[in-house]
């Protein structure tokens, strides 16, 4: 149980092109999302939490013009690279907390890279 | 602020030999705390929590945890390593506003 799927697993775009990338909880119902960022040997970079069926709360320096996310569902929550720069290139981690609320279940991650 | 901290950011053993990766926490007593383990390319897979109910906790894999308040510390062993154990963990533990805080991450190479 508790498992936590991301789509795509990789994609390469173009500069100025937009890239959406969705994250489902697939056996457990997530009022909460998470999205992370992840940079070549670094830990997680929290980018924004995200609730069901209200704004997602996003961390300071995070431009959440830039980085749209959207959660529908109990089970999807969407993040979509706006107008993608060869900056934004790095590994995007998802996570779901269970309804019990301790414990984050990971997707496993969605490798971007803009030329 | 809660925060956890892991010390060394690169561990290696031999092959058969035991784990050791060290993570401590600040502030007050958390209600829980956690380990992951990241394989390359990969998202965070669980591999056991800490909620209380017991301080010495078994997770998967064979690896196991023992919380100890005295020493602020919540450390990942493991009797004898294997090939397939070389990854990152990170020790992590809950936030503010149902986040969590992540240690900096332990790499561990296993040594044929």
């Amino acid at each position: 149980g508790a498992v936590v799927s991301q789509h795509p697993s990789r994609v390469i775009c173009k500069s100025g092109t937009s890239v959406k990338i969705e994250c489902r909880s697939l056996d457990f119902q997530a009022t909460t999302m998470f999205w992370y960022r992840q940079f070549p040997k670094q830990s997680l970079m929290l980018m924004a939490t995200s609730n069901e069926g209200s704004k997602a709360t996003y961390e300071q320096g995070v431009e959440k013009d830039k980085f749209l996310i959207n959660h529908a569902s109990l089970t999807l929550s969407t993040l979509t690279v706006t107008s993608a720069h060869p900056e934004d290139s790095s590994f995007y981690i998802c996570s779901a907390r269970d309804r019990v609320g301790e414990t984050q279940y990971f997707g496993p991650g969605t490798r971007l890279l803009v030329l | 602020a809660q925060s956890v901290t892991q010390l060394g950011s690169h561990v290696s053993v031999s092959e058969g030999a035991l784990v050791l990766l060290r993570c401590n926490y600040s502030s007050s007593v958390p209600p829980y705390l956690f380990w992951y383990v990241q394989y390359p390319n990969q998202g965070l897979q669980l591999l056991l929590k800490y909620t209380s109910a017991a301080t010495l906790v078994k997770g998967i894999n064979g690896f196991e945890a023992e919380f100890k308040k005295s020493e602020t510390s919540f450390h990942l062993t493991k009797p004898s390593a294997h090939m397939s154990d070389a990854a990152e963990y990170f020790c992590a533990g809950p936030n503010t506003g149902n986040q969590f805080y992540f240690g900096t991450g332990t790499s561990l190479t296993v040594i044929p």
